[in-house]
């Protein structure tokens, strides 16, 4: 079935330092990426997303890219802050339209900042 | 996001009791999900629900049952809970005319299993 790998599953880094964390998905037929952000307590929440037709997409201190060819999204955050730390969702779905409208959650990264 | 409720928030039974989880939304949204969530596996699907009288299993759906309600409220049941169900569950919300089903988020209960 469909499959989302995320990694690093942990990640450590600098205030001010950025981040990175990488996602692969196994069906060819996805075509919207949406990341989520988990704080503490609380549910994911969408933070940015990025469809097929696209190849990067930036939204102030984060940005997402696309490579559909070789099926990788990745998250950048730069300059990052405390209120950054939290457990990161990628994900991968089709258009609603079709039969398998479900998103496929990757397995999270939690993102610690150190001061 | 408080337009998404769960009770309870956190929930401690025991092996073979019978335990419900309940959701409501005022987001006026046709779909609900319930997800379940372990360290290092991420947000897997139990079931949704695209409407009132459409339910459908997830990847996860063995022990669990649900029910949709109404339009705003989606159950999940756990007919005789087992250790391994001990998770944080989650129930989301999604509105049909979102192309891309951006999904909504209660929550979570925090169940626990003895």
């Amino acid at each position: 079935g469909e499959n989302v790998e995320q990694h690093p599953s942990t990640l450590s880094v600098q205030e001010g330092d950025s981040a990175v964390i990488k996602c692969t998905y196994s069906d060819s037929a996805s075509n919207y990426f949406p990341w989520y952000k988990q704080e503490l307590g609380k549910g994911p929440q969408l933070i940015i997303d990025i469809r097929s037709n696209v190849g990067e997409k930036k939204d102030q201190r984060i940005a997402v890219t696309l490579n559909k060819t070789a099926k990788h999204f990745s998250l950048h955050i730069t300059e990052t802050q405390p209120e950054d730390s939290a457990v990161y969702f990628c994900a991968a779905s089709r258009d609603r339209y079709s039969s398998a409208s479900k998103i496929i959650f990757g397995s999270g990264t939690r993102l610690s900042i150190r001061p | 996001d408080a337009d998404v409720t769960q009770t309870p928030r956190n929930r401690i039974t025991k092996t073979g009791k019978r335990i419900m989880l309940e959701c409501s939304q005022t987001k006026g949204h046709d779909r609900m999900y319930w997800y379940r969530q372990d360290p290092g596996l991420g947000l897997r699907l139990i079931y949704y629900s695209f409407d009132v009288k459409d339910i459908n299993k997830g990847e996860i759906s063995d022990g669990y049952s649900v029910s949709r309600q109404a339009q705003a409220k989606f159950s999940l049941s756990l007919e005789s809970a087992i250790p391994n169900q001990t998770a944080l569950y989650f129930c989301a919300t999604s509105d049909f005319g979102d192309r891309h089903n951006e999904q909504f988020f209660g929550p979570g209960t925090r169940l626990t299993v003895l």
